[in-house]
């Protein structure tokens, strides 16, 4: 079965801060990783997407990486802001696969 | 704004009631899947619509059913509402297994 497992379950940080998030998979055959940011009650909205040959991609503030050969992903948010409180989820595509399979999502609060 | 809209946004229902959930998919794409959410979990795939045929799902009953039209929006429908049916529903809309759009998702309570 393919499982994607996210941790910490929970963080909370200050503003300004750094922190990084960590997700590992066993998906397989790999096709692409994704990172998500959702919102409380919102739908996810896409950060960065990954495939086997990229080990490193930036969005922002938000930088991703990827190591397909230890089935492992992080994503670093650099200088947090208050608009960063969300529920950040890892997503992993198959590429034998016609479903995504979502991490359970690690909760950022950032305080002032 | 990614393009896909759901409605209705909020709904409550009675256990035991039949609703239906819609999606309208981002434009220039094919595909939708379905996925439902509950509160402090990572979403769950119900079944994805692809050129208007079911192209896979999840481990969800036969009371749970979609449909995909021509324009490639799609409906979620539940029937028999359960308790445990009250969550998040997620419409992700994509073209064929490229990046996945999602819309502000429907957050149904059953009473």
């Amino acid at each position: 079965k393919n499982q994607v497992e996210q941790s910490p379950q929970s963080l909370i940080i200050l503003e300004g801060k750094n922190c990084t998030l960590q997700c590992n998979y066993t998906v397989s055959p790999f096709s692409n990783l994704r990172w998500y940011k959702q919102d409380t009650g919102r739908g996810p909205v896409s950060l960065t997407i990954m495939t086997f040959s990229e080990n490193t991609k930036s969005n922002g503030r938000y930088t991703a990486t990827l190591d397909a050969d230890t089935k492992q992903s992080s994503l670093h948010i650099t200088a947090s802001q208050l608009s960063d409180s969300a529920s950040y989820i890892c997503v992993v595509h198959s590429s034998n696969d016609y479903k995504l399979s979502f991490g359970a999502g690690t909760t950022v609060t950032v305080r002032a | 704004e990614t393009g896909v809209t759901q409605s209705p946004t909020h709904l409550i229902k009675t256990r035991g009631q039949q609703v239906t959930l819609r999606c309208s998919s981002q434009s220039g794409h094919n595909t939708v899947s379905w996925y439902q959410q509950a509160l402090g979990q990572g979403p769950q795939f119900i079944f994805q619509y692809y050129r208007e045929e079911e192209n896979g799902r999840g481990n969800f009953p036969p009371r749970f059913s979609g449909l995909q039209f021509p324009n490639y929006s799609s409906e979620l429908n539940v029937n028999a509402l359960e308790l445990d049916d009250s969550a998040l529903y997620l419409c992700a809309s994509s073209l064929g297994v490229g990046e996945a759009f999602f819309g502000q998702g429907t957050r149904l309570t059953v009473v």
